[in-house]
């Protein structure tokens, strides 16, 4: 149980292009997904709060018109990464919230901008 | 606001040798307990979890933890590492009065190398 996937696993676009990453919980509604990056061998770094229905929340630092957030229904959260440039580079994970704040991750995204 | 603290950053064992990383916390009020776990080249996988009750909570393949409350410390033990143990470790946090909502405060994760 407590599965959550994100899609695609690896995307490589070109600088000036958008790109967008799902994640699923698969066996599970969640009401509260959140948003990551994770650089080498670095811990996570938070950068949105994504709420089914409403809009997301942003990290300070974080530019909301960049890295748009959609949780449309309680088992689908997208990240679109806009107008996206190679300093964008990086591994994408999301997580989804269960039971008393317990996040399960999904597999990440590797995004690579040329 | 909590933080975490993961005091060793690269722990090398053999197998079959014991381990124990270290996690302290800090915030005034009670908090949810997590150990991740990150293996190469995969996602960060829940090794357990403590909420209340029993201190000591055992999770996946032979790890257990034991909160200590007057020590703020929540660290990960397992009596005999393998090779497979090869991994990140991260302690995360999240104050136990909230709700699905609140983000986990993580640990800066600690690395483990289990030689042969």
């Amino acid at each position: 149980g407590a599965v959550v996937s994100q899609h695609p696993s690896r995307v490589i676009c070109k600088s000036g292009t958008s790109v967008k990453i799902e994640c699923r919980s698969l066996d599970f509604q969640a009401t509260t997904m959140f948003w990551y990056r994770q650089f080498p061998k670095q811990s996570l770094m938070l950068m949105a709060t994504s709420n089914e229905g409403s809009k997301a929340t942003y990290e300070q630092g974080v530019e909301k018109d960049k890295f748009l957030i959609n949780h449309a229904s309680l088992t689908l959260s997208t990240l679109t990464v806009t107008s996206a440039h190679p300093e964008d580079s990086s591994f994408y994970i999301c997580s989804a919230s269960s039971d008393r704040g317990t996040q399960y991750f999904g597999p990440g995204t590797r995004l690579t901008v040329l | 606001a909590q933080s975490v603290s993961q005091h060793n950053h690269h722990v090398i064992l053999s197998e079959a040798a014991s381990l124990e990383l270290g996690c302290n916390y800090s915030y005034g009020g009670t908090v949810n307990l997590f150990w991740y776990v990150q293996y190469p080249g995969q996602h960060l996988q829940l090794l357990l979890k403590y909420f209340s009750g029993d201190p000591l909570v055992k999770g996946i393949k032979g790890f257990e933890a034991e909160f200590i409350k007057s020590k703020f410390s929540f660290n990960l033990r397992k009596p005999s590492v393998q090779w497979s143990d090869t991994a990140e470790y991260f302690c995360a946090v999240i104050p136990s009065n909230t709700g699905t909502a609140s983000k986990l405060t993580f640990g800066t994760g600690t690395r483990l190398q289990v030689t042969l």
